[in-house]
């Protein structure tokens, strides 16, 4: 089963605009996770957020929490052509087992 | 430098046949995962370890088998019983059972398994 429903499944931008992504999740949480993956490779680990914490930086990356409404968002601020790939939400419970969801594939063009 | 090694990259299977990827890792992380990916889809989790000489089934175990004899090791074998086992497995591990705090995966680059 998936938990994780990214939203949109693909996104298209130009260099230098920001680029947002939406994950939505089912079930209670102890924190969620971002990941990217380059095409044929293995994954990336991006950022994580608790589920006490509502908003993480790290470098270009914003990522927000909101456990009532169950989502989370990923904003990848100006944008480079090296930021296309899939990028992947992951929610973790107290069993230490990640879950993933469908994912979404950036293309910056530049 | 520490990190997780899959091989191999490519791997070609008759039908009938078993085949066995390999994981293996050196950052002592306890915990070990298999995942299965397929094209233009997220990750399904097959089996995970989070200690040596233990595993757990996770959503789509059947026509697969692992074993944990080693900390570092945790291979998986694709068995004639797996209908449709062409797909990309992702090997990964993490440091947070024992710890009790997450800090993410940590993902091998991949074993790409095609049945000819």
């Amino acid at each position: 089963s998936q938990q994780g429903e990214e939203d949109p499944q693909a996104l298209s931008i130009q260099e230098g605009e920001n680029a947002t992504m939406n994950c939505s999740y089912k079930t209670s949480i102890n924190n969620l996770q971002w990941y990217r993956q380059n095409s044929g490779r293995g994954l990336v680990h991006l950022i994580l957020i608790r589920s006490n914490e509502r908003e993480k930086h790290s470098g270009r990356l914003r990522v927000t929490l909101d456990t009532s409404k169950k989502s989370s968002s990923l904003l990848i601020t100006a944008s480079r052509a090296a930021d296309t790939a899939s990028y992947f939400c992951a929610t973790e419970f107290y069993t230490d087992k990640l879950i993933f969801g469908t994912g979404t594939r950036l293309q910056v063009f530049p | 430098d520490g990190g997780i090694t899959q091989s191999p990259k490519y791997l070609f299977r008759k039908e009938g046949q078993n085949v066995t990827l390999s994981c293996e890792q050196n950052l002592n992380h306890d915990a070990m995962y298999w995942y299965r990916q397929d094209p233009g889809q997220g990750l399904r989790l097959i089996y995970y370890s989070q200690i040596v000489n233990d595993f757990q089934k996770g959503d789509i175990a059947e026509g697969y088998s692992v074993s944990r004899e080693k900390k570092e090791s945790f291979p998986l074998t694709v068995t004639s019983a797996q209908k449709n086992p062409t797909a990309f497995y992702l090997c990964a591990s993490s440091s947070g059972v024992r710890t009790g705090t997450s800090y993410g995966y940590t993902f091998g680059s991949g074993t790409r398994l095609t049945v000819v």
